[in-house]
Order: structure tokens, then sequence, then C-alpha cells
């Protein structure tokens, strides 16, 4: 069954600008991940935030996680037309399996 | 350092053939599992296996569909008897030992069925 849902599902911005993304859960989670896929490509790991942080920066990335609401952003500064992906956000639930569960993501492009 | 490594990475299958697909974890990973993507969607969680152990296979297809990671080589993702609805990409990711850890994905197989 579907657990992150990403939202927007689609977003274009300007070069320079900053996207956030969205997502939400529906079940106890051990981990929520984002991850970006760009066209034709593997799935790169962007940063890994655990149940008990509730934000993490990483370079232009900053992901914050709100457990009581079930849902996680992401956001990017000062976009750049390489930022152009797909972000997939993922949760490691508290089943005991390592297993991932996937949203269908957020294609964001930058335009330059 | 040499990430996870999937082959091949196109394979082109007729109705009723056999896939196998590889992977190579990343070193000092112990934890591989598969997901399959269809266009557009998001990845759906197939298999977790550590070296000689199915740990959770709760998403793999009930019939011909099998895998395994051996205590030496690659892991192997294999479908017998194709079909046209088993098109898709297949990604295979690699974690360290120890729970919650991220996963490193490779850059996938894309499975066609003529």
């Amino acid at each position: 069954s579907q657990q992150g849902e990403e939202d927007p599902q689609a977003l274009s911005i300007q070069e320079g600008e900053n996207a956030t993304m969205n997502c939400s859960y529906k079940t106890s989670i051990n981990n929520l991940q984002w991850y970006r896929q760009n066209s034709g490509r593997g799935l790169v790991h962007l940063i890994l935030i655990r149940s008990n942080e509730r934000e993490k920066h990483s370079g232009r990335l900053r992901v914050t996680l709100d457990t009581s609401k079930k849902s996680s952003s992401l956001l990017i500064t000062a976009s750049r037309a390489a930022d152009t992906a797909s972000y997939f956000c993922a949760t490691g639930d508290q089943g005991g399996s390592e297993k991932l569960v996937f949203g269908k993501g957020t294609k964001l492009t930058v335009n330059p | 350092n040499a990430g996870v490594m999937q082959n091949p990475r196109h394979l082109v299958r007729r109705r009723g053939q056999e896939a196998r697909l590889r992977c190579s974890p990343m070193k000092g990973h112990s934890h591989v599992y598969w997901y399959r993507q269809l266009p557009e969607e998001g990845l759906k969680f197939m298999v977790y296996l550590q070296k000689e152990n199915i740990i959770d296979e709760s998403g793999m297809p009930k019939e011909r569909f099998s895998a395994e990671f051996p205590k030496e080589g690659p892991s192997i993702l294999r479908i017998q008897q194709v079909v046209r609805g088993d098109s898709a990409a297949y990604f295979c990711a690699s974690s360290p030992p120890g729970g919650n850890q991220p996963q490193h994905f490779g850059d996938g197989t894309r499975l066609s069925i003529l």
C-alpha cells in the first residue's frame, strides 16, 4: 500500500528560486529518506532523517520531519537547472523489515 | 569506491523466456533490496536479502519470481516465463549492517518483453 505521498506532483520554478516538496505518510516510521532520480537513472540518496530528529541540513537541502502530523518537507534553496529531476520520499517502517515504501514523487523542473 | 553495480542495464526477452538480473552491492554492505518501477511511478519493494537468507519477500509475486544472495557472488533476481506485464525497471539497493541505514541504489536494469 502507498505510504509516502509527495505533494505537489509537479513543480516548475526559475533558477535561483527555492523549491519545497512535501511528503505525508500513514504509519509509524523509523526513518524517512529523500531521493533524487534523473530520467533513466537510478536513485541518488539525499538525506535520511530519523524519527527522533526534527530537521536536517545538507548543503542547499533542508529536510524537516513532523511525526505528529506524519509529514516531511524537502527544501532546495537557490535552485539550479541541474536540480531538475524527480524527488521521492521513502519511509522505513517500524515493522522490523528494512524495506522502504516510496511515494510517486514530485517532478521538479528548474528553468534556466 | 564502486557503487551498487547492476547488469545488464537493458535486457530484452520474448514472452516465455527467463530473465536474470544481477546486483553486486557496495563494498561492506551485506543487505540487498530489489525494487520495481513502472513508468511515472515510484518504486515498489519486492524483496530484502542478507547473505544466504531471504529476510522479507512480501513484495514478490507468488509465482515465477525468485531471488537469492549467495555467500559468494552477486544477488540474482530471476523471472521465469516472462510476460508483457513484467516490463519495468528493476532496481537493486544495498545498505551496511545495522538498522536505520540509507540505501544506495544501482542504475537499474530495464527489462523489455517482446
